[in-house]
């Protein structure tokens, strides 16, 4: 079975300071690896994946396999940032999109 | 679109009542998932359906039942409700695609309270 760790529950950063919510996760196929993020009053909603390589809203993460980690990150946090993050597993193969979510982190951003 | 409805926004039961927390969407979706969010625990899967007629189990779904009669509608039923069913649940579908894109996307959510 896989499992999704996020080892810190919250996290506390100025404006402008860089930021990096980790995310370690435990699977014996090759799995894809997403964050969720949910800003306050609004929808749970897919801020990244792994497989895209993309930057969304200055935020990145890459895949590290042999470290089982995928850690998201941005060198300038903003306030609008603030939010709680989900780091996410889908299993490989016939998975039906199932996914494995962390504990969540809530990330806050101040002034 | 509307995208993904539920209803209703906020419950509050009483131990040993029953209920039906209502999923919608609109975006002709064939995977839909029933997720329940916990304070420190993140989400955990309680029930996940395929196609109309097709469901199944996560890995939470002792005190629950889905049906999916239709694409659109996956109705989560609660019978006998306890206090350790109070949570924040959320419905999500899905497009299965041959790729790994298949984001889900999430109703608003339901907050139950079993007192």
């Amino acid at each position: 079975a896989q499992r999704v760790t996020q080892p810190e529950k919250l996290l506390s950063v100025f404006k402008g300071a860089p930021v990096e919510l980790k995310c370690n996760y435990s699977y014996s196929g090759s799995p894809e690896l997403f964050w969720y993020v949910q800003y306050s009053r609004q929808r749970l909603q897919l801020l990244l994946r792994h497989i895209s390589r993309e930057s969304i809203k200055g935020f990145t993460a890459d895949l590290n396999k042999g470290e089982t980690s995928f850690h998201l990150k941005k060198p300038f946090a903003q306030e609008e940032d603030s939010a709680m993050y989900y780091c996410a597993l889908k299993a490989g193969g016939t998975s039906y999109g199932k996914l494995t979510f962390g504990q969540g982190t809530i990330l806050t951003v101040h002034p | 679109n509307a995208g993904v409805t539920q209803t209703p926004k906020f419950r509050i039961l009483k131990i040993g009542q029953s209920m039906t927390l209502q999923c919608t969407q609109d975006m002709n979706h064939n995977y839909m998932y029933w997720y329940r969010q916990d304070p420190g625990m993140g989400l955990k899967l309680i029930y996940y359906s395929v196609g109309a007629g097709i469901t199944d189990k996560g890995e939470v779904p002792n005190g629950y039942n889905v049906s999916r009669s239709t694409t659109e509608d996956f109705p989560l039923r609660l019978e006998l409700a306890a206090p350790s069913q109070t949570s924040v649940y959320f419905c999500a579908s899905s497009y299965p695609s041959a790729s790994s894109y298949n984001e889900q996307f999430f109703g608003p959510g339901t907050r139950l309270t079993v007192l």
